[in-house]
């Protein structure tokens, strides 16, 4: 069975400064890797994926996740926050070999980005 | 732009009572899939369906049947609603790409069982 763990609940950052949030994944393979973002009242949106190729991956809003298969890893990266910023962020995971897309996903880390 | 819309938005149910979500998609997707979220867990698949009149359990699917009349609609029931049943669920789609689809979400129904 495959798990996502997030392991920070709260990520509190000032306008302006750099954000990294952690994603480890737990699949026997290499898995497709998703960031979603939640803002209030609002569903799930894509930021970015991986699924093979180069580990750096772009996503949209200036967003990139690098992933490690050494490391289990798939962490998200910000250069500079906006306050528009704040809002949950999901990793998760597809296994390489499913049909559909029956995602697994960690608990998410709230962000908010102080003023 | 894709397009998932489900209602309601909220409810509030008695316990025992039945329940039923809808959601409508208007992204011509084969993939349909119910999401429940909780703080401190996530969310997790409670059923999914890749074709009209046909459904499939997902990890967490005790207490709740699901329904796909259709490509664009799949429901959500609760026969007999429980306080545990308290939580905001999503709907989405996606198209049949293998795992690396992206999802597309509703806005979500939060649903409180008193």
């Amino acid at each position: 069975a495959q798990s996502v763990t997030q392991p920070d609940a709260r990520v509190t950052v000032s306008e302006g400064a750099s954000l990294q949030l952690r994603c480890k994944y737990s699949y026997s393979a290499t898995p497709y890797l998703f960031w979603y973002v939640q803002y209030p009242r609002q569903g799930l949106q894509l930021l970015l994926k991986y699924y093979s190729g180069d580990p750096v991956v772009q996503g949209v809003n200036s967003f990139e996740a690098e992933f490690s298969k050494s490391n289990s890893s798939f962490h998200l990266q910000k250069a500079s926050v906006h306050w528009s910023d704040s809002a949950v962020y999901f990793c998760a995971l597809s296994p390489s070999n499913s049909a559909g897309n029956k995602l697994t996903f960690g608990i998410g880390t709230r962000v908010l980005v102080r003023p | 732009e894709a397009a998932v819309t489900q209602s309601p938005r909220s409810k509030v149910a008695v316990t025992g009572g039945k329940v039923t979500l809808s959601c409508h998609q208007t992204n011509n997707h084969d993939y349909m899939y119910w999401y429940r979220q909780d703080t401190g867990h996530g969310l997790r698949l409670i059923h999914y369906s890749y074709v009209a009149d046909s459904t499939e359990k997902g990890d967490i699917p005790d207490g709740y049947k699901a329904s796909r009349p259709s490509q664009e609609n799949f429901s959500l029931i609760l026969e007999l609603a429980s306080l545990s049943q308290t939580a905001v669920y999503f709907c989405a789609s996606s198209d049949d790409r293998g795992g690396q689809n992206t999802l597309y979400f509703g806005a979500g129904t939060r649903l409180s069982v008193l």
